[in-house]
């Protein structure tokens, strides 16, 4: 069964500065995608960059990217120059590229406090 | 509207009572799912439903009961709930097939409280 892990519970960043979140997962299979969300106090998750894992170039999406070791089974998050509107829960999720699969798999989160 | 809108946005409700979620997205999608967040522990999977037939249940308890009228709308009703079911109860909408791995929409959840 895959598993996703997320060992930060917390991390502060200073305004402006980068920050990385971690995330491994385990899994068989060779297709399938990974995902960061992000859940702001409004509670509503928003996905912030998703990767494919056939693709080896890291997906980018404005001040977010992440660092996708496909053979280390990583998938980091990277927040540049950092915002406080950026506080939030973050989750990262796999989800399985195998046809008829509809479950995604969520890390426990970390909880990103943005410092002014 | 657009996105995922979900009522009630908060809820408290005794053990004895009966209360629906509902759940409604306008994104054309024809996938949605019901999840539970608790503090501290992973998303879980409860319902998805696929072309409004339900696909997964991922062993749920009887005490919760969904229903998919339609690609639109998603409901959950609840009905002798215990307290540990107290939890943010999330909605989410997808395209079905392939179409998912483009992420889920989600809605702002609706926080159950059991008393």
């Amino acid at each position: 069964a895959q598993t996703v892990t997320q060992s930060q519970p917390e991390m502060s960043v200073q305004e402006a500065e980068t920050v990385t979140l971690s995330c491994t997962y385990d899994t068989s299979e060779s297709d399938y995608y990974l995902f960061w969300y992000k859940q702001p106090p409004s509670r509503q998750m928003i996905l912030v960059i998703r990767q494919e894992a056939y693709k080896q170039q890291n997906a980018t999406e404005n001040r977010f990217s992440v660092n996708f070791q496909k053979a280390a089974k990583s998938f980091s998050l990277k927040i540049s120059d950092s915002q406080l509107g950026d506080a939030a829960m973050y989750f990262c999720a796999y989800r399985s590229g195998t046809s008829g699969t509809y479950k995604y798999i969520f890390g426990t989160g970390t909880r990103l406090k943005v410092l002014a | 509207e657009t996105g995922v809108t979900q009522t009630p946005r908060h809820l408290v409700m005794g053990m004895t009572n009966k209360k629906s979620l509902k759940c409604e997205q306008h994104l054309g999608h024809n996938a949605m799912y019901w999840y539970k967040q608790s503090a501290k522990k992973p998303l879980e999977l409860m319902f998805v439903y696929s072309l409004e037939e339900r696909v997964e249940n991922n062993s749920v308890p009887s005490r919760f009961s969904p229903e998919c009228p339609n690609s639109s709308h998603l409901f959950l009703h609840l009905h002798t709930l215990q307290p540990e079911d107290s939890a943010l109860y999330l909605c989410a909408s997808s395209q079905a097939g392939a179409g998912a791995g483009y992420g889920y929409t989600f809605g702002s959840g609706t926080r159950l409280t059991v008393v």
